[in-house]
């Protein structure tokens, strides 16, 4: 299992510029999250999804987009990049079978905005 | 709502001294409590959980923690640090009905010293 890859690994945008990050997993796991990770914040939740089909979202919801229209794939959007969306980008897969619960991540895509 | 207090954001212990990282949570609902760790230019990846069994969890490396209802606290321990112990550490509180909506504390760096 490759588990959660996520492409590209980084990326340099000019602010008003779109592009999707794009994530997938082999799991089959039900669950996939956007978070962004910013310097002394942690993660803050962009966008999740609850199966193929339905998206809900997160904390920090604000400039992204997010469809599922398969159980594996979860790209995230960037409508119009501003530099206040430069971050490191992770995302991850769960499932709740037995109770499991605990986030898959993927190694993450730097991107910054100028 | 749920939310995640990390106190500290930066720990030193030296080599072979007892690591303790601390988290208190909030949550509406029966929480499933985690704790992950991310080294540098990487994802994260899962130290241990907590998902309504045993208070007590052991986790890879030789970490442990306790979840305390009372205290809502869910603190990181080790007895002995390993200079590969150091890394950011990040407690995380997902809703008992919902895998895919994890609340993370801001992280606590941990340095150990020779």
């Amino acid at each position: 299992n490759a588990g959660v890859t996520q492409t590209p690994k980084f990326q340099v945008l000019k602010t008003g510029q779109s592009m999707t990050l794009q994530c997938a997993q082999d799991m089959n796991h039900e669950y996939m999250s956007w978070y962004r990770q910013d310097p002394g914040m942690g993660l803050r939740l962009i966008h999740y999804s609850v199966g193929a089909g339905i998206t809900d979202q997160g904390e920090v919801p604000n400039g992204y987009n997010v469809s599922r229209s398969t159980t594996e794939d979860f790209p995230l959007r960037l409508l119009s990049a501003a530099p206040s969306q430069t971050s490191v980008y992770f995302c991850a897969s769960s499932y709740s079978h037995q109770g499991s619960y605990e986030q898959y991540f993927g190694p993450g895509t730097r991107l910054t905005v100028t | 709502a749920q939310s995640v207090t990390q106190l500290g954001s930066h720990v030193s212990v030296s080599e072979g001294a007892l690591v303790l990282l601390r988290c208190n949570y909030s949550s509406s609902v029966p929480p499933y409590l985690f704790w992950y760790v991310q080294y540098p230019n990487q994802g994260l990846q899962l130290l241990l959980k907590y998902t309504s069994a045993a208070t007590l969890v052991k986790g890879i490396n030789g970490f442990e923690a306790e979840f305390k209802k009372s205290e809502t606290s869910f603190h990181l321990t080790k007895p002995s640090a390993h200079m590969s112990d150091a890394a950011e550490y990040f407690c995380a509180v997902t809703e008992s009905t919902n895998a895919g909506k994890s609340t993370f504390g801001d992280g606590t760096t941990l340095t150990v010293k020779p």
